[in-house]
């Protein structure tokens, strides 16, 4: 059963506008999420985390909402840029200290210039 | 700067045969963990490891092992290679505890399995 998911397999905006990715979960147990970012042929990077107590962390140009009681999180880029245009994954993490992370099926954005 | 790095960019195998896959980090990272990521499907956990020589099984451990002699190298191992198994293989490491720490990923391994 998929504790994390990413409905939409892909996404195009135009370069300028915001880019909304979204993830659902399932486990209310989870306490922290991340987005990863990952272009073809290289490794997903960590983009920008959130622990379950707050609902919104920012970082330049993106920002993560957490709304726990719909157990949804959305990743928003603004402005995109097609230097975003990447696959996009978002991860969770229970409260265990084993450090594993329950990642979702992955939104590829494309942002047209 | 965390480096993970994979001994592989690319691989060819034929059916049957046993693969090594090799992952060394340089962070002293005590967590680490070996993925496969398939089209639709995510990353999908296949064995991790919180301290040298201790293992756990992921959510598709069937078909692998793995090895941690030592703190900074983990082993993927395919004891019998199938055509099932070709995928992107990727490696990660983290520090201990959880609280949201990141995981580091290598630039992964793509396997092919004849």
């Amino acid at each position: 059963d998929q504790q994390v998911k990413q409905n939409s397999p892909s996404l195009s905006v135009q370069e300028g506008r915001i880019s909304i990715l979204n993830c659902d979960y399932t486990n209310s147990m989870f306490d922290y999420f991340l987005w990863y970012k990952k272009y073809p042929a290289e490794g997903p990077t960590f983009l920008i985390s959130i622990s379950s107590i707050k609902d919104k962390n920012e970082d330049g140009r993106f920002t993560v909402f957490l709304n726990k009681s719909a157990k949804h999180l959305s990743l928003h880029i603004v402005p995109s840029q097609p230097g975003d245009s990447a696959v996009y994954f978002c991860a969770a993490s229970d409260r265990s200290n084993t450090g594993k992370l329950i990642f979702g099926q992955g939104t590829t954005l494309q942002v047209k210039p | 700067d965390v480096k993970v790095t994979q001994s592989s960019r690319y691989l060819v195998k034929r059916t049957g045969e046993k693969v090594f896959l090799e992952c060394v980090q340089d962070m002293d990272h005590e967590n680490m963990f070996w993925y496969r990521q398939d089209p639709g499907l995510g990353l999908r956990l296949i064995y991790f490891s919180y301290d040298v020589k201790m293992k756990e099984k992921g959510d598709i451990p069937e078909g692998y092992s793995v090895s941690r002699e030592k703190k900074e190298r983990f082993s993927l191992i395919l004891e019998s290679a199938s055509t099932n198994q070709t995928s992107m293989y990727l490696c990660a490491s983290s520090p201990p505890g959880g609280q949201g720490q990141p995981q580091h990923f290598g630039d992964g391994t793509r396997l092919s399995i004849l």
